[in-house]
């Protein structure tokens, strides 16, 4: 069974261009997490979806992010016109309906130059 | 507020040692705790979790310990190895509200051989 993908595991943009995250959760789990983390911190909570479905934004910055879960694919992190503070890791975690802890990708390292 | 925290941000023992590592939350309402390990380049991995109703769940070679009276959370490993060696974060949520979990920032473990 295999676990969380998180794709690009790392990211290379300039500031005023766009950034794509993809996660792709766990066979069966239809709850899916976004946080953000900065170097020597804990993990930020971002956004929280389900299929089609935003059940939780109160992490996600109001502007430039979003984020999306669809029937069919995988979910994706969206940030327009980066800018350097945007660099972080960002990790996608997924679960089947709770409770029950969250499994987590191994991330999308995201720079801006 | 949100925050989990009050905990040294490194802790350094000789294997073979028992390590204990603590985690204050600060909202009463939190009912599910979990323990998560990162090391290096990679995403949270899940350890033990413990429910309210509960103050005390083990694993193999680690135990975790809650104390609700004053909101005190605590991971020990057993027998610590070199591969121990990591960030463990602990992480709070309510169950049944938001579904959002709370990371601390993490206390960084070392091992010595």
């Amino acid at each position: 069974n295999a676990g969380v993908m998180q794709n690009p595991r790392h990211l290379v943009r300039r500031r005023g261009q766009e950034a794509r995250l993809r996660c792709s959760p766990m066979k069966g789990h239809s709850h899916v997490y976004w946080y953000r983390q900065l170097p020597e911190e804990g993990l930020k909570f971002m956004v929280y979806l389900q299929k089609e479905n935003i059940i939780d934004e109160s992490g996600m910055p109001k502007e430039r992010f979003s984020a999306e879960f669809p029937k069919e694919g995988p979910s994706i992190l969206r940030i327009q016109q980066v800018v350097r503070g945007d660099s972080a890791a960002y990790f996608c975690a997924s679960s089947p309906p709770r409770p029950s802890p969250l499994h987590f990708g191994n991330g999308t390292r995201l720079t801006v130059t | 507020g949100e925050s989990v925290g009050l905990h040294l941000p490194t802790l350094s023992v000789q294997e073979g040692d028992n390590s204990i590592i603590n985690c204050a939350y600060s909202n009463s309402a939190s009912d599910y705790f979990i323990w998560y390990k990162q090391e290096s380049g990679k995403g949270p991995q899940f350890i033990i979790d413990i429910r309210s109703n509960m103050d005390k769940r083990q694993g193999q070679r680690v135990t975790v310990l809650l104390n609700k009276t004053v909101k005190h959370l605590s991971l020990q490993i057993a027998a610590t190895q070199p591969g121990d060696s990591a960030v463990y974060f602990c992480a709070e949520t309510v169950q049944g509200g938001s579904e959002k979990l709370v990371f601390g920032k993490g206390t960084k473990l070392t091992v010595n051989p």
